[in-house]
């Protein structure tokens, strides 16, 4: 019954490594969101997508690079990635102006 | 430059008063404003929307102000409780922009 889920909840890894998280909802939304979460809990968006297509993408550096395959899922991949990428990554979708989290990723970089 | 600010970082009060948090905003003309409460390990979770033209708006226990002429919206929790602690985030919409900006959030603690 979960409405907004993600995988991995927490992902450990070396510098310079790949990774990617994954996102799906089952509301039926249209929109759907990355944000970040850094140490002092300030939610800042990375990206949106509106049924598959880029709408939002907010000077996030090019490491990231999302990937939506149908309106349900949007996954996020990271490339090379940096200590600073250390953070909880949540995925959200939005009907009606609410917005929709997923439980979120803790990212720990080495 | 635009700013939201919830100018509480923490929160600290009895059981049984009323829990009034502040969200400020700067250089924005939001057409609504939002409250979530996010609870540890836990994504935000939708508690109210307050739309530009509305004064007050309620929720059984929980009350949102939103004055648009000083830029602030008031969160209030009555008869507070301990499982009200959480950290409580303010959000408005950046309009033309499809997309919310979230204050950094009061984190409130309710003692027995």
């Amino acid at each position: 019954d979960t409405a907004v889920s993600q995988t991995p909840k927490y992902l450990v890894t070396q510098m310079g490594n790949d990774k990617s998280i994954k996102c799906e909802q089952n509301l039926g939304h249209d929109t759907m969101y990355w944000y970040k979460q850094d140490s002092k809990k300030f939610l800042k968006i990375m990206f949106s997508y509106n049924n598959k297509e880029l709408i939002i993408n907010e000077t996030v550096p090019n490491r990231f690079s999302p990937k939506s395959p149908d309106k349900a899922h949007l996954n996020l991949h990271i490339n090379s990635l940096e200590l600073g990428d250390s953070a909880v990554y949540f995925c959200a979708s939005t009907s009606q102006d609410t917005q929709y989290f997923g439980p979120g990723t803790r990212l720990t970089v080495l | 430059s635009q700013k939201i600010e919830q100018n509480s970082e923490a929160l600290n009060i009895q059981e049984g008063k009323t829990a009034t948090l502040t969200c400020n905003y700067t250089n924005y003309s939001p057409a609504y404003l939002q409250w979530y409460r996010q609870d540890p390990g836990r994504g935000p979770v939708f508690l109210l929307l307050i739309r530009e033209n509305e004064k007050e708006k309620r929720k059984e226990r929980l009350k949102v102000t939103f004055d648009t002429t000083l830029k602030q919206s008031l969160f209030h929790i009555t008869a507070s409780q301990p499982a009200d602690s959480a950290t409580y985030l303010c959000a408005l919409d950046e309009v033309g922009a499809s997309k919310i900006i979230f204050g950094s959030g009061t984190r409130l603690s309710i003692r027995p």
